[in-house]
């Protein structure tokens, strides 16, 4: 079965512009699902942040569009999220995932990795 | 894109059944049959325990059933054991590309 993992900076300052990468692990990038990321802050509930198809076709939460991008590349089995502007707010586990299409709830998760804004 | 309303909290004792209601709109929950639940045990990842309102994953115990009813959803957990105290998340696709989760509800086994 897939699995993802999830890296990323752990600490990061405010107004920075942070970058994950989840690396898929069976070849799979290329096949026909959708890869996304959700993040949780800590206590909190889940928020879907957004999506990307192999081709680069790209889906964001409208509430987060502005600040974020999801980008991949297939050679390296792996996608990516950049959230741009970050503050205190944007402290979470950051779990990246598997769909079958944008939007669709997801059936894979990754471990998750814990991103801190904090001076 | 508002989130999908869910209970903070429930509880039964061991062997009993407990429902837990997943409520969103006509535009989520009510308008496609892509409703997910998910299983997060403390310091974990989300585990999908139902898909597409009521389909359980391979390896999914059947106590873990799924249903739907115009815009609110249900997980059923039937013969409540220990192990099945955890927190419990719903999701919906919400149309155009995007996808909304509830608030979670703890589930706690007396």
């Amino acid at each position: 079965q897939v699995q993802l993992q999830e890296s990323g900076p752990g600490l990061v300052k405010p107004s920075e512009t942070p970058s994950l990468t989840c690396t898929v692990s069976d070849n799979s990038i290329s096949s026909a699902y959708y890869w996304g990321w959700i993040r949780q802050p800590p206590g909190k509930g889940l928020e879907w942040i957004g999506s990307i198809y192999y081709s680069g076709s790209t889906y964001y939460n409208p509430s987060l569009k502005s600040r974020v991008t999801i980008s991949v590349d297939t050679s390296k089995n792996q996608f990516s999220l950049k959230v741009s502007s970050v503050t205190a707010a944007d402290t979470a586990v950051y779990y990246c995932a598997r769909a079958k299409g944008p939007g669709i709830p997801p059936d894979y998760w990754g471990q998750g990795t814990l991103v801190t804004v904090s001076s | 894109q508002s989130a999908l309303t869910q209970p903070p909290s429930a509880s039964g004792s061991p062997g009993q059944s407990v429902t837990i209601s997943c409520t969103g709109t006509s535009s989520d929950v009510g308008g496609y049959n892509y409703v997910s639940w998910y299983q997060q045990y403390p310091g974990k990842a989300p585990k999908l325990i139902i898909y597409e309102v009521s389909k359980r994953p391979s390896g999914v115990p059947d106590r873990f059933s799924g249903s739907k009813s115009g815009n609110t959803a249900s997980l059923t957990v039937s013969g409540l054991q220990a192990e099945d105290e955890a927190d419990y998340y719903c999701s919906s696709y919400a149309g155009s590309n995007k996808g909304v989760f509830g608030g979670g509800t703890k589930l706690t086994v007396l």
